[in-house]
């Protein structure tokens, strides 16, 4: 499984951008790249993915590597409400087919916005 | 909220009790997962379920037996568990294998 590399934990002050780092450099060419997060109590909540380009929603950005070796989750303005443990993540294919794939999850950045 | 709903929310359990863990998804998901949290730990891979066959099973102990008896529900049936597996058991849904999971809040279970 291509492993990923997260700091344990970050800080950001509320209405700055968050920078969340990502290294994975045993990613293969056909390996996604995801992000979730995990507010306490709550399950994990799905935030991003992408493979080779840049990627943008009303949630994040997500700004890949041209090596994909890293990636970079950019919250643009971080409130209270987005402190939870980020979770930067590898999908792996299972098989030759490309119909079967699995998540792992690793231990994640803990990102805590401070007033 | 999520459109992942598990029941129930809490369960508390003895070692030789039975029970069931319940998940549902009115999305059209065909897709579904058992992960299982510990306290301070990410979510381990349980069991995958694709159009309402077992797809993956990550060697889970035979005292956790997975159900889809339907595409809209997956059951974990309990049986004889241990004190520690006490945990927090997620379920998850996703259109197809390779589209991102949407997760539910989770049964907290404790085994006493």
């Amino acid at each position: 499984d291509a492993k990923t590399t997260q700091p344990t934990s970050m800080d950001c002050a509320e209405g700055r951008a968050a920078n969340l780092p990502c290294n994975h450099s045993t990613i293969s060419g056909n390996e996604y790249v995801y992000w979730y997060r995990q507010i306490h109590s709550q399950g994990p909540q799905y935030i991003i993915h992408g493979l080779k380009n840049n990627e943008t929603n009303e949630m994040a950005s997500l700004i890949i590597t041209e090596d994909r070796k890293s990636s970079t989750l950019i919250l643009p303005h971080a409130t209270l409400r987005d402190t939870a443990v980020y979770y930067c993540i590898v999908r792996v294919a299972l098989g030759s087919g490309g119909s079967n794939y699995k998540l792992t999850f690793g231990k994640g950045t803990l990102l805590t916005v401070n007033p | 909220d999520t459109e992942v709903t598990q029941t129930p929310k809490h369960l508390v359990m003895g070692m030789t009790n039975k029970k069931s863990l319940k998940c549902e998804q009115h999305m059209g998901h065909r897709a579904m997962y058992w992960y299982k949290q510990k306290a301070k730990k990410p979510p381990e891979l349980m069991f995958v379920y694709s159009y309402e066959k077992l797809s993956i099973n990550e060697s889970v102990p035979s005292r956790f037996s997975p159900e889809c008896p339907n595409s809209s529900l997956l059951n974990l049936h309990l049986h004889a568990l241990q004190p520690e597996d006490s945990a927090l058991y997620l379920c998850a849904s996703s259109g197809r294998l390779d589209s991102p999971l949407h997760f539910g809040n989770g049964t907290r279970l404790t085994v006493t």
